[in-house]
């Protein structure tokens, strides 16, 4: 069975403070990306990336950025964590023509 | 980037076939029409995708008009587990930096 897996649930965090997200597949995808999903915005791509180290920026970057040093592991990092970036945080993979993306169960992220 | 147009909202009863419309008249030749949902907190869900013909899976039957301008998911015999957020999308690009951009989609609301 396909697996995206993500390193927490639920994360609290206070503003200026560096945040992990760990993003790891088990499909040997070569495609990862990261969305942000908001009420009333739906989801919106922050990130993605088609092969190890590369990244490509999506429709919301600012703010963001990402590791990509082993091909099942995407990383997003928020170098100083603000309250605007409270929000529900989702992992995907895909194969090289992603006409299905896979995702993660997602982490709610609160920085207060 | 080919936009799309969903309802917010529709009701269908359980047991009757549930049609969700996707106006998406500036997509191009060679851009697929793709179909996820998400229920409630969980990560969103591939469902089916095309290009031109129409197409029938196990969850679901996708119609495209001739024109490609618009389509149509039917779930043929919505069950209350239906319930959720539905996205249709065009696949943007090509190659293996293709992503999807998600709107905000239509909320599917299944009842007894």
């Amino acid at each position: 069975d396909v697996k995206v897996t993500q390193s927490s649930r639920y994360l609290v965090k206070r503003t200026g403070e560096k945040v992990f997200l760990e993003c790891v597949q088990d499909m040997d995808h070569e495609n990862m990306f990261w969305y942000r999903q908001d009420p009333g915005l739906g989801l919106r791509l922050i990130y993605f990336s088609y092969d190890v180290k590369m990244k490509e920026k999506g429709d919301i970057p600012e703010g963001y950025s990402v590791s990509r040093e082993k091909k099942e592991r995407f990383s997003l990092i928020l170098e100083s964590a603000s309250t605007n970036q409270t929000s529900m945080y989702l992992c995907a993979s895909s194969s090289p023509i992603p006409h299905e993306q896979y995702f993660g169960p997602g982490t709610r992220l609160t920085v207060t | 980037d080919a936009k799309t147009t969903q309802p917010p909202s529709m009701d269908c009863a359980e047991g009757r076939a549930a049609n969700l419309p996707c106006n998406h008249s500036t997509i191009s030749g060679n851009e697929y029409v793709y179909w996820y949902r998400q229920i409630h907190s969980q990560g969103p869900q591939y469902i089916i995708h095309g290009l031109k013909n129409n197409e029938t899976n196990e969850m679901a039957s996708l119609i495209i008009t001739e024109d490609r301008k618009s389509s149509t998911l039917i779930l043929p015999h919505a069950t209350l587990r239906d319930t959720a957020v539905y996205y249709c999308i065009v696949r943007v690009g090509t190659g293996t930096a293709s992503k999807l951009t998600f709107g905000t989609g239509t909320r599917l609301q299944v009842t007894l």
